[in-house]
């Protein structure tokens, strides 16, 4: 039982270029996020997934897109990097209502990623 | 979401009891207190959440006052894992799945 996996877990990437950041989770979860946490910052939600198929934009949606690609993945995708997404990104999921785990989101270890 | 407010450090000696509070005075009927903590540079981790009742769990103990005006997270014996920032989160349990997170507090434990 892996939890939450991030993929890569370090990336640096010149201005202008796209990647996607992968996430999956083993707990068969219905609820996955996407968060960015600036240093010295609290984390800030970008966009979150409630259910496979589903997406919504979270608090900075801005310069991101989301697929939710099954009920384990979940992709976060920057089309055209800028020095302002440097940032490290984590993914999380949560657990389904009725379940003891329903009020814990579970975080993987996130992605660091600097855009020069 | 309510907001929270919370100091920015605190500092406590190893094998004491650390208090760490935090206020959210608009707190509404239906929002829940959560307390997550976040060790150097790894993701956050679930310790504890209450609605009105005091809650404990293998981890620590939340007091929450009884106007929900304010609540306190307990490490009874804190040790130097307990090192992190703790951050509290006012955020209703149904409906409403996105957590806010604020810059919490630096719990240092000293030697």
């Amino acid at each position: 039982n892996a939890g939450v996996t991030q993929t890569p877990k370090f990336q640096v990437l010149k201005t202008g270029q796209s990647m996607t950041l992968q996430c999956a989770q083993d707990m068969n979860h219905n609820s996955m996020y996407w968060y960015r946490q600036d240093p010295g910052m609290g984390l800030r939600l970008i966009y979150y997934s409630a259910s496979e198929g589903t997406t919504d934009k979270g608090e900075v949606p801005n310069g991101y897109n989301v697929s939710r690609l099954n009920k384990r993945e979940f992709s976060l995708r920057l089309e055209s990097a800028a020095p302002s997404q440097t940032s490290v990104y984590f993914c999380a999921s949560k657990g389904t209502l009725g379940l003891p785990s329903y009020n814990e989101q579970f975080f993987g270890p996130g992605t660091r990623l600097t855009v020069l | 979401d309510a907001k929270t407010t919370q100091p920015p450090s605190m500092d406590c000696a190893e094998g004491r009891a650390a208090n760490l509070p935090c206020n959210h005075s608009t707190i509404s009927g239906n929002e829940y207190v959560y307390w997550y903590r976040q060790i150097h540079s790894q993701g956050p981790q679930y310790i504890i959440h209450g609605l009105k009742n005091n809650e404990t769990n293998e981890m620590a103990s939340l007091i929450i006052t009884e106007d929900r005006k304010s609540s306190t997270l307990i490490l009874p014996h804190a040790t130097l894992r307990d090192t992190a920032v703790y951050y509290c989160i006012a955020n209703p349990n149904f409906g409403n799945e996105k957590l806010t997170f604020g810059t919490g507090t630096r719990l240092t434990i000293i030697p």
